[in-house]
């Protein structure tokens, strides 16, 4: 159990062009799902926290209008790049938590999201 | 802001060496967790430690929380090459207000192991 999906796995745009990513939890209610951006070899840097129902948290430096979160259903929150650039080329992770559960319980990742802008 | 890191960057070891990664916050966590990522793959969750001095074991994997609740280590015992992957430890902050228990994820541990 507790199966997160991304699609797509992978997508190759033009620059000025937006991409939508979705992340679902396949077997599992997740109230709260978690956007992160994964350079090469790198860190998990988060973006944005999504609860369903209500506006998305967040991260300092992480422009909003720019990174369109909706958390829709409980098992469903996506990830809209509005107006691509080369700079946005990255692999985007998503995360999932059951709910119900305690804020501190571990995370389901979903396989990623490879965005390259060309 | 909140920030984690975890040394080394890289290591190379021997199979049958022992590894060992460490994770120092800049503020008190409330817990931590270790995740695993595989090449190619997202991470997947290993373990989490809430008390301070908690120490765990998985097996070759003991999971080790500091008292001050600001560092933590994962050590493993006699690698194979299915360790292999990146660790990384991620440090949690208390649920309240708006942090929905999200996680500050360290820098990672990249280990080769060969055979």
């Amino acid at each position: 159990g507790a199966v997160v999906s991304q699609h797509p796995s992978w997508v190759i745009c033009k620059s000025g062009t937006s991409v939508k990513i979705e992340c679902r939890s396949l077997d599992f209610q997740a109230t709260t799902m978690f956007w992160y951006r994964q350079f090469p070899k790198q860190s998990l840097m988060l973006m944005a926290t999504s609860n369903e129902g209500s506006k998305a948290t967040y991260e300092q430096g992480v422009e909003k209008d720019k990174f369109l979160i909706n958390h829709a259903s409980l098992t469903l929150s996506t990830l809209t790049v509005t107006s691509a650039h080369p700079e946005d080329s990255s692999f985007y992770i998503c995360s999932a938590r059951r709910a119900g559960t305690s804020a501190y319980n571990e995370q389901f990742f979903g396989p990623g999201t490879r965005l390259t802008v060309l | 802001g909140q920030q984690v890191m975890q040394i080394p960057q890289y290591q190379h070891v021997q199979e049958g060496e022992d590894f060992t990664t460490y994770c120092n916050s800049s503020t008190t966590l409330s817990n931590i967790q270790w995740y695993k990522q595989r090449p190619g793959g997202h991470p997947v969750f290993l373990i989490q430690l809430v008390k301070s001095g908690e120490v765990k074991k998985q097996k070759r994997l003991t999971f080790q929380f500091g008292e001050a609740k600001k560092n933590s280590s994962l050590h493993i015992t006699a690698t194979q090459t299915t360790d292999v992957g990146t660790y990384f430890c991620a440090g949690g902050q208390n649920a309240g207000g708006t942090s929905y228990g999200k996680l500050t994820f360290g820098q990672g541990t990249i280990l080769t192991v060969h055979p």
